[in-house]
């Protein structure tokens, strides 16, 4: 398996325009989980996924952002419209159901919002 | 929820030396306890991982402990190398209830030669 896929792997839009993030899990796995990174903030947990359906969202920040799973194999996360302050590098990670199985992330992609 | 705490938040060490960084957790339930080692530009890779049956694990130069009692949790690596360079973050997860992952906020390792 390629991992956990994401794209694009750089996002340079203005604001105030929509913005989609894309993930392809690990085949088989169960949990699907949007991450953001700041510097200023860490790793934040936006939201996840229990086989497709949204388990949490808790996370995310505010009615601009939201994710859908439409299948086993694919995962977005929308933001509309983005603003500067979501400028951020945003992490996919995927993991089998069971305890204590570790999550597996993709690359990132990383979103500038000018 | 569930609170990490992770210090310190840079670490610089020589070559060879050992590196320390702990982390402490604030809910009881919490039992699966991972460590990731973030390279610049990728996602965070599991380098090790700990459940709360087991006090200490080990895999070659890195080594976790696992304190329940206290909730703190520490990761040990010995004789660094110039590519232990990266950002590392500790996390916890309980079993129970919603399985979120909560990060600390990362400890920037630097080794130099």
């Amino acid at each position: 398996d390629a991992g956990v896929i994401q794209s694009p792997r750089h996002e340079v839009t203005e604001m105030g325009q929509e913005v989609t993030l894309r993930c392809k899990p690990i085949s088989g796995h169960d949990y699907l989980f949007w991450y953001r990174q700041t510097m200023m903030r860490g790793l934040e947990l936006l939201i996840y996924f229990n086989n497709n359906v949204p388990i949490d969202d808790s996370g995310m920040p505010e009615d601009r952002f939201s994710a859908k799973m439409p299948n086993a194999s694919f995962s977005t996360l929308k933001i509309q419209p983005s603003e500067p302050r979501d400028s951020a590098v945003y992490f996919c990670a995927s993991r089998w159901d069971g305890m204590n199985t570790e999550a597996f992330f993709g690359q990132g992609t990383r979103l500038t919002v000018v | 929820g569930e609170n990490v705490e992770q210090h310190p938040s840079t670490l610089s060490v020589q070559e060879g030396d050992s590196a320390v960084i702990k982390c402490t957790y604030s809910d009881s339930a919490s039992n699966y306890f991972p460590w990731y080692k973030q390279e610049l530009g990728k996602g965070p890779q599991l380098i090790i991982d700990i459940r709360s049956n087991v006090g200490e694990k080990k895999d070659q130069r890195i080594a976790v402990t696992l304190n329940k009692t206290a909730k703190h949790f520490s990761l040990h690596i010995t004789e660094t190398q110039p590519e232990d360079s990266a950002v590392y973050f500790c996390a916890a997860r309980a079993f129970t209830g919603f399985q979120k992952l909560v990060f600390g906020t990362g400890t920037r390792l630097l080794v130099s030669p």
